[in-house]
């Protein structure tokens, strides 16, 4: 069955660190890819998104995203993070075969001052 | 430009009463999804509408559930009646066109709590 699986729950980083957060996809085909986060209080916002092509990509707030075929894999990136990163990042995915985005659990970023 | 807005924010019911979610996409998207979070588990597709049609709603977990968008524009979704295992957060998302590479805008969720 298609699944996107985020292994981490949460994850506590220091503020200023570098972040990633994993996220893996079991599909048939290479799907379609995204990064979503919802801050406190707020709507699901999209980071970025992977369709085809260079398998690095960039987003918004300074996260970037690999793709990796090889691993099945699309980690998000971020070189430092700010206490305003606090938030849960959820890793979703679709295909033409299932056009309905699948989602991961999502992993809840909590920063240390 | 407006986002996608629901009402209410939040809404708790007793088992056995009817609740109604809305829903208003942003001005002229076509595309207007339902998901629902329940505690602890992942995001789950509910249904798509193409303005005012059902494109697909293989998600619906059970006839409780009804969703309309009259005239294409805003939705409802009823729960009726409502059971212990509908409570989560309802989000709703509209894109403009194509449904795979346009961008989904969420909206901030109805937390509903059925008691």
């Amino acid at each position: 069955a298609q699944s996107v699986t985020q292994p981490d729950i949460h994850i506590t980083v220091s503020e200023g660190a570098s972040l990633e957060l994993r996220c893996n996809y079991s599909y048939g085909a290479t799907p379609y890819l995204f990064w979503y986060v919802q801050s406190p209080g707020q709507g699901l916002q999209l980071l970025l998104k992977y369709f085809s092509g260079d398998t690095l990509v960039q987003g918004i707030k300074g996260f970037e995203a690999e793709f990796k075929r090889s691993q099945s894999s699309f980690n998000l990136r971020k070189p430092s993070v700010h206490w305003s990163d606090a938030a849960e990042y959820f890793c979703a995915a679709v295909t033409y075969s299932n056009y309905q985005l699948i989602w991961g659990a999502g992993t809840k970023l909590i920063i240390k001052p | 430009e407006a986002g996608v807005t629901q009402f209410p924010s939040h809404s708790v019911i007793e088992k056995g009463q009817t609740v109604t979610l809305r829903c208003d996409p942003i001005s002229g998207h076509d595309n207007l999804y339902w998901y629902r979070r329940v505690m602890g588990k992942e995001i789950k597709f509910l249904l798509h509408f193409v303005k005012e049609s059902k494109q697909d709603e293989s998600g619906m977990p059970n006839n409780r559930f009804l969703a309309e968008r009259t005239g294409g524009t805003y939705s409802t979704l009823k729960v009726q009646p409502a059971e212990l295992e509908d409570s989560g957060v309802y989000f709703c998302a509209s894109s403009h066109r194509d449904r795979l590479t346009d961008t989904q805008y969420f909206g901030p969720g109805t937390r509903l709590t059925v008691l």
